[in-house]
C-alpha cells in the first residue's frame, strides 16, 4: 500500500529565509508525486507535480521539488519565502493519478 | 477556463438526515474524485468516477455514495448523517491521468 510521511507538522521561518518541507513516500510501483497548498477556508491548489521526466520540478512562484527515487523523497524547497507563503502544504502520491494518498500536512508559518 | 465548482459551499444538517453535494469539473475533464478532510483524519479519498462509472472507492461506509452524469458533473450523497461526518468535502477533476484540480469544497456541519 502507498503512504506519505510529512515529518514536520509545523515549520516556522522568517521572511526571506530559505525553507524545506520534507516528504517521504512508500510505494511498490512507479508513482506520480504532487505538492498542494491550502490557504484558510479554501480548497487545495496544485503547486507542482512530478509525472515523469526531469526529477526537478518548479512552480511559477519560486517553489521547487526534487524526486529522489533512491531515498523515496519529494522535498519542497524555496530559497526565499514571503509572508504570503503562509499556508498548509500537502504532499500526495498516486500510482495512476486517480486516487491521491495525502500526507498529514505541514503548516508553514512565515514571520516578518 | 473555469475551475472546479462545488455547491453549496456551506451546509448545516442534523443527525439522521441525508445530504447531496454537487461538483462541476473543469471543462474537458472526465474524471471526478471526492475527498473528505477532517482535523483528525486529514484528507481521505472517498471515490472516483470516470465516464459515469465508479472506478475507485475508498474505505468509507455504504452511507457514502456518488454518481456522475453524462456531462461529467458529479454528486455525492451521505445518508443517515452522523456527527463524525462533519468535514470539508472536496471535489477534484482531472484528465485521464495526471494532476487533480480541486474545488473550494463544501463545509458540512452535522448537529
Amino acid at each position: 500500500a502507498q503512504s506519505v510521511t510529512q515529518l514536520d507538522s509545523q515549520v516556522p521561518v522568517f521572511e526571506e529565509a530559505p525553507v524545506e518541507l520534507r516528504c517521504n513516500y512508500s510505494s511498490s510501483v512507479s508513482v506520480y508525486l504532487f505538492w498542494y497548498v491550502q490557504y484558510p477556508n479554501q480548497g487545495l491548489q496544485l503547486l507542482l507535480k512530478y509525472l515523469s521526466g526531469s526529477t526537478l520540478v518548479e512552480s511559477i512562484n519560486g517553489f521547487e521539488a526534487e524526486f529522489n527515487k533512491s531515498q523515496t523523497s519529494f522535498h519542497l524547497r524555496k530559497p526565499s519565502v514571503h509572508i504570503s507563503d503562509t499556508a498548509e502544504y500537502f504532499c500526495a502520491v498516486s500510482d495512476r493519478g486517480d486516487k491521491l494518498i495525502f500526507g498529514t500536512g505541514t503548516r508553514l508559518q512565515v514571520f516578518p | 477556463k473555469a475551475g472546479v465548482t462545488q455547491t453549496p459551499r456551506y451546509l448545516i444538517k442534523t443527525r439522521g438526515q441525508q445530504v447531496t453535494l454537487s461538483c462541476s469539473p473543469i471543462s474537458g475533464h472526465r474524471s471526478v474524485s471526492w475527498y473528505q478532510q477532517t482535523p483528525g483524519q486529514g484528507l481521505q479519498f472517498l471515490f472516483e468516477y470516470f465516464s459515469e462509472t465508479q472506478r475507485n472507492k475508498g474505505n468509507f461506509p455504504g452511507r457514502f455514495s456518488g454518481r456522475q452524469f453524462s456531462n461529467s458533473r458529479s454528486e455525492m450523497n451521505v445518508s443517515t448523517l452522523e456527527l463524525g461526518d462533519s468535514a470539508l468535502y472536496l471535489c477534484a477533476s482531472s484528465r485521464e491521468a495526471g494532476a487533480q484540480y480541486f474545488g473550494p469544497g463544501t463545509r458540512l456541519t452535522v448537529l
